[in-house]
This record gives C-alpha cells, structure tokens and sequence, in this order.
C-alpha cells in the first residue's frame, strides 16, 4: 500500500540550532512529495513540494527539504530554527492507486526550545 | 485561511441528530476537499469532489454525504452525528489534484455530546 510515514512524534530542537523532520514514503511510480504546517487552532499551511527536477527544494519561512530516491526520503530542514517555528508539520504524498488523492503522515510536533 | 472559510467554526451538538458544515470559497478552485482530523491519525479524507455535483468518497466516508451545487460551496453532511465524529473538520481547495498543494480553511471544531 502507499503511504507516507513520518517516524518522530515529536522533535525538540535549540533556538539557533538547524533542525530536521523526517519524513519516508512508500509509492509506486514517481512521487509527489509535500510538507504542510499547522500552527495552533488553524489549518494547515502550504510550505513546499517536490514534482520533478532539483532535488533540493526550497520553500516558505526559510525551511527546505531533499528528496532522495534512493532512501525513498524527504525530510524538511531549516539551518537555524526559530521559536516561532513550533508548530505541527505534516508530510504528505500523491497516492497514484487511489485517483491521485494526496495522503497526509500523521504529524510531527516540533518545538523550538528559547 | 485566506479564500477559504468555514461555518460554524464551533458546534456542540447532540448524538442523533444532523449537521451540516459548509465550505465556501473564493478562489475558483476546481477541487474541494473535506478532512477530519483526530489525535493520532492525522488528517483523513472524508469526501472530495472534482467539481459541481461530481464527488467522491474518501477513506472514512461512511456516516458522512456531501454535495457541491455551486463552484464555492461544498457542504458535509453528518446525517446521524455519533461520538465519534467528534473531530475538528478542515475543508481544503485545490486548483488540480495530483501536483498541486492544498490550502486550508480554519477549521470547524465539532462535538457530538
């Protein structure tokens, strides 16, 4: 079955230190890859996506993620994280057996440490 | 949010009983999305539809019915609201459906007492 997986509930990380939330999947064909945020009490927020080209993408509030093949991997990163940067990220992915529905990880919570 | 709103935002009600949350939006967007996120699960596709009066189910369809008679409204039906759609429920736009993002409303936060 496809899917998107994302390994770590929670990730705790210093202010001013870089920071990674990881997330794999599990698709047949070439992957559409996702990262969304939910900040408290609103929806999620569009932060960046890999179709097709560089695999380095680059998004919103200066995070990033690397789509690798190889480890079936796409993990979001920032190199310095801020406080403001808590919040609930989601991975998501194409999911080409079920009319190209997008299917979301369960989450993980990050929290920026002052 | 913006583009993108949801009513009620907050519903308490009772086990029986229907309930309708509507999803309005602004952008003419061809694809309309229902979502109901619960701790530990994420968020998982309730119904969506590819445009006016064309819908289909998602993975937790069943206790659910939507309908879209307009390209800005897409309503969710609860027909018998039980406790455990007790959720919060996201409606999601999109302007394609396999390479393009989502984007989301604020949410209705539901109770079903």
């Amino acid at each position: 079955a496809q899917s998107v997986a994302q390994p770590e509930d929670q990730v705790n990380v210093a202010e001013g230190n870089p920071l990674t939330v990881k997330c794999t999947y599990s698709v047949s064909g070439n992957p559409y890859l996702f990262w969304y945020v939910q900040y408290p009490n609103r929806g999620l927020q569009f932060l960046l996506k890999y179709i097709t080209g560089d695999n380095l993408v680059k998004g919103s509030y200066g995070f990033e993620a690397e789509f690798n093949k190889s480890q079936t991997s796409f993990h979001l990163k920032k190199p310095s994280a801020l406080v403001s940067d808590s919040a609930l990220y989601f991975c998501a992915v194409r999911d080409k057996n079920r009319d190209d529905k997008i299917i979301f990880g369960k989450g993980t919570r990050l929290h920026i440490l002052p | 949010d913006a583009g993108i709103t949801q009513s009620p935002r907050h519903k308490v009600t009772e086990t029986g009983t229907p309930v309708t949350l509507r999803c309005h939006q602004t952008e003419n967007h061809r694809y309309m999305y229902w979502y109901r996120q619960d701790p530990g699960h994420g968020l998982r596709l309730i119904h969506y539809s590819y445009g006016v009066k064309d819908t289909d189910k998602g993975e937790v369809s069943d206790g659910y019915s939507v309908s879209r008679s307009k390209t800005e409204d897409f309503l969710l039906t609860l027909e018998s609201a039980t406790s455990s759609q007790t959720s919060v429920y996201f409606c999601a736009i999109s302007e394609g459906q396999a390479n393009h993002e989502q984007y989301f409303g604020p949410g209705t936060r539901l109770t079903v007492t």
